[in-house]
């Protein structure tokens, strides 16, 4: 079955930790995607990429990095730098195209601070 | 910018019910607009999107949504819901950014309750 991991399902982290959010994908998608979604704001975009080797900042970056090494893995550090990691993300991939092209969303990973 | 409105933050219907769900979205160009579900700790699913063509567009679920460009709307619409469609629902504006890529613009979700 063709899809979009994440692991793990839940993360806690403890102050001034650094920790990862792995998203891995078998649907051979160039693009790669980062979400926060935290209650009433929607889905907020932290990185994206196009292709391997290659990312942009979205529009909440501060205090993510992430690397794209490889096509099928995307994965997402939050730093001690972001001071309200607790959320929800979620990962999703898609094939880059001349139109846009359907997004298709890992189950997501929730980060907790304890 | 792009940007994507859901008026309704919750909305209650009755099992059966007919159920229209609002989106209204702001973009200078022609829009890829998507309508995504999500069940409570889950991802997000697609039911279905418009890219061009026919204004009406059929999805899963038996969800249908209307492209109307002259209000700028994309409203979800279900004849007769089920209590398997409580979930939240999330109204997304596809488009091209300054350097060639593509993104989507997500509204803030509406919470759909189902009653007996």
């Amino acid at each position: 079955d063709g899809g979009i991991t994440q692991s793990p399902k839940y993360l806690f982290r403890k102050e001034g930790q650094n920790v990862t959010l792995s998203c891995e994908q078998n649907l051979n998608h160039d693009a790669m995607y980062w979400y926060r979604q935290d209650p009433g704001q929607g889905l907020r975009l932290i990185y994206y990429s196009q292709i391997v080797n290659d990312f942009q900042k979205g529009d909440i970056a501060e205090g993510y990095s992430v690397s794209r090494e490889k096509k099928e893995s995307f994965p997402l550090t939050v730093t001690s730098a972001q001071k309200n990691p607790t959320a929800f993300y979620l990962c999703a991939s898609s094939r880059p195209g001349v139109y846009q092209e359907t997004q298709y969303f890992g189950p997501g990973t929730r980060l907790l601070v304890l | 910018a792009q940007s994507v409105t859901q008026p309704d933050i919750h909305i209650t219907v009755s099992e059966g019910a007919s159920l229209e769900l609002r989106c209204n979205y702001s973009y200078g160009a022609t829009p890829y607009l998507f309508w995504y579900v999500q069940s409570p700790g889950q991802g997000l699913q697609l039911l279905l999107k418009y890219f061009s063509g026919d204004t009406l567009v059929q999805g899963i679920k038996g969800f249908e949504a209307e492209f109307k460009r002259s209000q700028s709307s994309f409203n979800l619409r279900k004849p007769s819901v089920h209590w398997s469609d409580a979930a939240e629902y999330f109204c997304a504006v596809g488009f091209i950014s300054n350097f060639g890529n593509e993104k989507l613009t997500f509204g803030t979700g509406t919470r759909l309750t189902i009653i007996p």
